[in-house]
């Protein structure tokens, strides 16, 4: 298996711009985890699915953080309007059993 | 609410020396205990599951032990070298769940100098 697959790598955007992330996660895995991590705040838990269904959003830092699931093997996380103080790398990861597989992460710069 | 926290958040080892991290949680009814490593601009690759029944899991020169008592859990790499040099983060799941919501320490920043 390829690991989870995360794309864009790099986004560079400007404030008031609408930002899509998107990831794949590992065949078979239940859990999918959207993370972000910033040097201030540390690794932060953005929202988690089971078997694609949304199951804790707490924290989902505003209105203008959105996250889908339309299948077993495909997510985004959409952010609009984006802000400088979203600038920070997003990383999805996905488990099964427990143990989570992170990906590579997108590393996003909004001016 | 479960607190994760990880000293030292930097250490610096001459080559050969073996390393100790240390991981404390507030909340010991954990399913798991996970250990992950983080290369510079890299995402987390995880080194060690470690389950609530177990007191202790190795991979080559990494050892995980845990005390769910004492709220604890040391990560030992052994004969440490300038490639291990990243840094490491332990994660333990919300209180009597599994497989989800981790919560993350702050990480160990540790440079292995040849």
């Amino acid at each position: 298996d390829a690991g989870v697959i995360q794309s864009p790598r790099h986004e560079v955007t400007e404030m008031g711009q609408e930002v899509t992330l998107r990831c794949k996660p590992i065949s078979g895995h239940d859990y999918l985890f959207w993370y972000r991590q910033t040097m201030m705040r540390g690794l932060e838990l953005l929202i988690y699915f089971n078997n694609n269904v949304p199951i804790d959003d707490s924290g989902m830092p505003e209105d203008r953080f959105s996250a889908k699931m339309p299948n077993a093997s495909f997510s985004t996380l959409k952010i609009q309007p984006s802000e400088p103080r979203d600038s920070a790398v997003y990383f999805c990861a996905s488990s099964l059993a427990g143990e989570q597989y992170f990906g590579p992460g997108t590393r996003l710069t909004v001016t | 609410k479960q607190e994760v926290t990880q000293i030292p958040a930097a250490l610096s080892v001459p080559e050969g020396e073996n390393l100790v991290l240390n991981c404390s949680f507030t909340d010991s009814a954990i399913y798991n205990l996970q250990w992950f490593r983080q290369d510079p601009g890299k995402g987390l690759t995880s080194l060690l599951l470690i389950q609530s029944s177990q007191r202790e899991q190795t991979s080559g020169r990494l050892n995980a032990s845990l005390d769910k008592s004492s709220g604890r859990s040391t990560l030992y790499i052994a004969a440490s070298q300038p490639g291990d040099s990243a840094t490491y983060l332990c994660a333990v799941p919300t209180p009597k769940a599994a497989g989800n919501k981790l919560t993350f320490g702050g990480g160990t920043r540790v440079l292995v100098k040849p």
